[in-house]
């Protein structure tokens, strides 16, 4: 089973460059979520969609858009990238509310120079 | 706001001893729910324990236990018989059953010493 499955693994952008990173779950779950990590901050939420149609601000929303395209996927857009925002991206799925575990990706690594 | 604080950056425990990472949350509501995860050095994120709010009697999975009191708004974790494999960062957290939101504590790196 592939799980969830973040693309791309790596990434490097130059200040103001934009770019998406995608997100697809093959589980048929209904929540899915965007963390950042970072050192000493542990992941923060940026953005999360508890069913299809619709999205949510997390902890920390500025400077990313999202898009639930479909049950499958939830992919994160930065319109115009920032040295701050140089991080490991996660994104994640859970099947319900409650109990239900989060599965994550493998995580994406961005660079922003 | 909701926040998770873990209040231990870094812990060290002998292998076969046993730790406890403790975790603290801050909500007025009482339909949530409470978990630890771990995270080895390959970045996978792993889940070790879940708590339901509703419910007294503590987690248990084989050697990691929870210690959940309700009242202080504490969930801590407690790993018996340490092992190296153990090792890692271990992150608490919290769920609104309300909304779907889930918060992630800072986070604590365990050292297993040999």
């Amino acid at each position: 089973n592939a799980g969830v499955t973040q693309t791309p693994k790596f990434q490097v952008l130059k200040t103001g460059q934009s770019m998406t990173l995608q997100c697809a779950q093959d589980m048929n779950h209904n929540s899915m979520y965007w963390y950042r990590q970072d050192p000493g901050m542990g992941l923060r939420l940026i953005y999360y969609s508890a069913s299809e149609g619709t999205t949510d601000k997390g902890e920390v929303p500025n400077g990313y858009n999202v898009s639930r395209l479909n049950k499958r996927e939830f992919s994160l857009r930065l319109e115009s990238a920032a040295p701050s925002q140089t991080s490991v991206y996660f994104c994640a799925s859970s099947e319900f509310r409650g109990n239900s575990p989060l599965h994550f990706g493998n995580g994406t690594r961005l660079t922003v120079t | 706001a909701q926040t998770v604080t873990q209040s231990q950056p870094e812990m060290s425990v002998q292998e076969a001893e046993t730790v406890t990472l403790s975790c603290t949350y801050d909500t007025s509501e009482s339909d949530y729910y409470l978990f630890w995860y771990k995270q080895p050095p390959s970045r996978q994120m792993i889940l070790v324990i879940r708590q339901e709010a509703y419910k007294q009697q503590n987690a248990t999975e084989n050697r990691f236990s929870v210690n959940f009191q309700k009242a202080a708004k504490s969930f801590s974790l407690k790993i018996s018989d340490s092992q190296l494999g153990d090792a890692a960062m271990y992150f608490c957290a919290y769920r609104l059953n309300r909304d779907d939101k889930i918060i992630f504590g800072k986070g604590t790196r365990l050292h297993i010493l040999p």
